[in-house]
Parts: structure tokens; C-alpha cells; sequence
């Protein structure tokens, strides 16, 4: 069974640009949850889809935003980049059907905004 | 959210037990207990959860509080690639929470030989 794979891996991008980080989910799993980790810092909930559709937000601004495909990977994307931005983002998958509980990160997109 | 609190820090030697302890005083009653950990450079790693009933896995072993206001962590025998950050977390069961996942600092556990 494959585990969650993002990319890139890191990514360094100017203030005021715009930037899309993707996630393929583990296989069967049909729920994706996307976290940014600021450095010393433990992850904090950005949002969650399920069926192509989020349903759960966290404390972020609408220049975050997310799709989730068909076979169920994920995107991320962050406009309007701001220096405060810069953080490990993480990607979560997970089964509802299943009745799992238990998230599969992957191990994240460093972005530094300059 | 429902809060938890943890030790900023914990240490133990190889091959010894090892108890991660966890409060989480405001816990409602259809928060599950889950306990995640971070390599460095890695996404957290799903370890164990319980509702109300102790827990065992390949990895640890989860016992909750019989008013399930606190809960441990147990490492049976911790090797150098337990080193890592924990965090217990509450997870909701329903409604816009269902799923996220509130992590809080964590317990950096450091392991000697």
C-alpha cells in the first residue's frame, strides 16, 4: 500500500505570488486534510474534503484554498504570499468508509516565501 | 476546542518503559484520544487512539483515565527511533470538527543509549 506523496518537496517562491502544492492520498482513502507547521511549532488545521468538497475549516484566510480530485489527490493553493507564509505544509488522508480514524501524513512541502 | 496539556520535555534510556502523560480536563464525551508523533524532517505518524478503554497496538499501549480527563502514552521499550515529538490530540466525532486534528506543542522525547 502506497503511503501520501507531495511535491514538491521545497519550494521557494516571492511575496505577492501565488503557489500550488499537491498531495496523492494513500490508496483507499477517501478524505484529505491539508496542515501548515511553522518552525517550532505543531501543525494547525488549514481544511479538510471529502467527495471533492471541504467540509471543515480552520482559522485560515480565503487565499488559502484547496481542490480535491476524483481519485481523490488534492491541491493546495495559498495567493497573495506573505512572509508569514513560509512553513512545512502537510497532507493528511484518511478513510471514512472504512470507519479508520487514523490520519497518513506525508511528509510535506517546505515553502519559504522571500 | 477541547485543550490538552503535556510536559514540554521527557527522557528515558533504551530499552525502558516509557509513560507520555496527557490532561485533557475539558474533553466532551464524543472525543476520541489520539496520539500522533514527528520525526524530524517528517509528517506526523498515527500511533494510537482509544474513546473510553485501554488500547494496545504493535506500537504502544494507551491507557485512559476512568473519567477520561487524562491518559498515557506507554512505550513498552524505547529504542533511538522513538525519539520524537508526541502530541496527543482530541479529535471530534461529528459536526465541522470531524477530522481535523488539534495538535498542541507536543512532548519532545529524547532517547539515550
Amino acid at each position: 500500500e502506497t503511503g501520501v506523496t507531495q511535491s514538491p518537496t521545497h519550494l521557494i517562491k516571492t511575496r505577492g505570488q501565488q503557489v500550488t502544492l499537491r498531495c496523492s492520498s494513500q490508496s483507499g482513502h477517501n478524505t484529505v486534510s491539508w496542515y501548515q507547521q511553522a518552525l517550532g511549532q505543531g501543525p494547525q488545521f488549514i481544511f479538510q474534503y471529502y467527495r471533492e468538497e471541504e467540509n471543515g475549516r480552520g482559522n485560515f484566510p480565503p487565499r488559502f484554498s484547496g481542490l480535491q480530485f476524483p481519485n481523490y489527490s488534492s491541491e493546495l493553493n495559498v495567493n497573495a504570499l506573505e512572509l508569514d507564509d513560509s512553513a512545512l505544509y502537510l497532507c493528511a488522508s484518511s478513510s471514512i468508509k472504512t470507519g479508520s480514524n487514523g490520519y497518513t501524513f506525508g511528509s510535506g512541502t517546505r515553502l519559504t516565501v522571500v | 476546542d477541547a485543550k490538552t496539556t503535556q510536559p514540554n520535555s521527557m527522557e528515558s534510556n533504551e530499552e525502558e518503559p516509557v509513560h507520555l502523560p496527557c490532561n485533557h480536563s475539558t474533553i466532551s464525551g464524543t472525543d476520541y484520544i489520539h496520539w500522533y508523533r514527528q520525526l524530524p524532517s517528517q509528517g506526523p505518524e498515527y500511533v494510537i487512539h482509544g474513546l473510553t478503554s485501554n488500547v494496545n497496538n504493535r506500537m504502544a499501549s494507551l491507557a485512559i483515565a476512568e473519567d477520561r480527563k487524562s491518559s498515557t502514552l506507554i512505550l513498552h521499550r524505547a529504542t533511538l527511533r522513538d525519539a520524537a515529538v508526541y502530541y496527543c490530540i482530541l479529535k471530534g466525532a461529528g459536526g465541522t470538527s470531524y477530522g481535523k486534528l488539534t495538535f498542541g506543542q507536543g512532548t519532545i522525547l529524547t532517547v539515550h543509549p
